[in-house]
């Protein structure tokens, strides 16, 4: 079934470890995006690629970092993580601009102790 | 930036019609889309408005106006499956798209 996977489903880390969320698609969809949702606060962008080789920031990037080698992957990583990165964790992808609806994976929970 | 407002929280009977309101302030406005989240799952694509007036998808419309910077979201003939959040989203002037925190409707019987 075409989509978006995400890896691990969900994951308790330790504060001050390094973490990194896989997203890979098979659309062949040229935008991805990270997203967090938090309760109260709804989806939040993070980080994001229109195409392969290039990313922008969000609107709360700071802590992450993320890469686009090519079209499929998009992982995102947390260097050191804290508490406050405790989240839901969504990747999505898009065609592009205009109609083009975003498709979410199944999501990443993170525990961040 | 993006400021998206919808309301927290409705209820409504099963088989009536529930109709969830959306004001945005944005910094370029290439789009409105609602999606709908089931409690645990991912969200969903519902619809999209571009333009001024309705948009119908059999149970579901949507309307836009763009001057007043205003959305709805109609649900109608409302079923049990129909409980869970309802976000509305807008798309800027490149490829972002930013979210309300949503509105969880429940569904009574």
């Amino acid at each position: 079934i075409a989509g978006i996977t995400q890896a691990p489903t969900s994951q308790i880390l330790a504060a001050g470890r390094r973490m990194t969320l896989r997203c890979t698609q098979d659309m062949r969809h040229n935008a991805l995006y990270w997203y967090r949702q938090d309760l109260g606060l709804g989806l939040r962008l993070i980080h994001y690629s229109t195409t392969a080789g290039t990313t922008g920031k969000g609107e709360v990037p700071d802590g992450y970092s993320v890469s686009r080698a090519n079209t499929d992957d998009f992982p995102l990583t947390l260097a050191s993580a804290v508490p406050s990165q405790t989240s839901v964790y969504f990747c999505a992808s898009s065609e592009g601009q205009g109609a083009s609806p975003l498709h979410f994976g199944n999501g990443t929970r993170l525990t961040v102790t | 930036g993006q400021n998206i407002d919808q309301p927290t929280e409705m209820t409504a009977t099963e088989g009536a019609i529930v109709q969830i309101n959306c004001t945005y302030q944005t910094s370029g406005f290439n789009g409105l889309f609602w999606y709908q989240q089931h409690a645990g799952e991912a969200p969903t694509f519902l619809s999209y408005n571009v333009l001024d007036g309705l948009e119908e998808k059999g149970r579901f419309s949507s309307f836009l106006s763009r001057s007043k910077g205003y959305s709805y979201l109609l649900l109608k003939e409302l079923q049990m499956k129909d409980s869970a959040s309802y976000l509305c989203a807008v798309r800027d002037s490149d490829y972002k798209l930013s979210f309300g925190a949503g509105t969880t409707v429940t569904v009574r019987a």
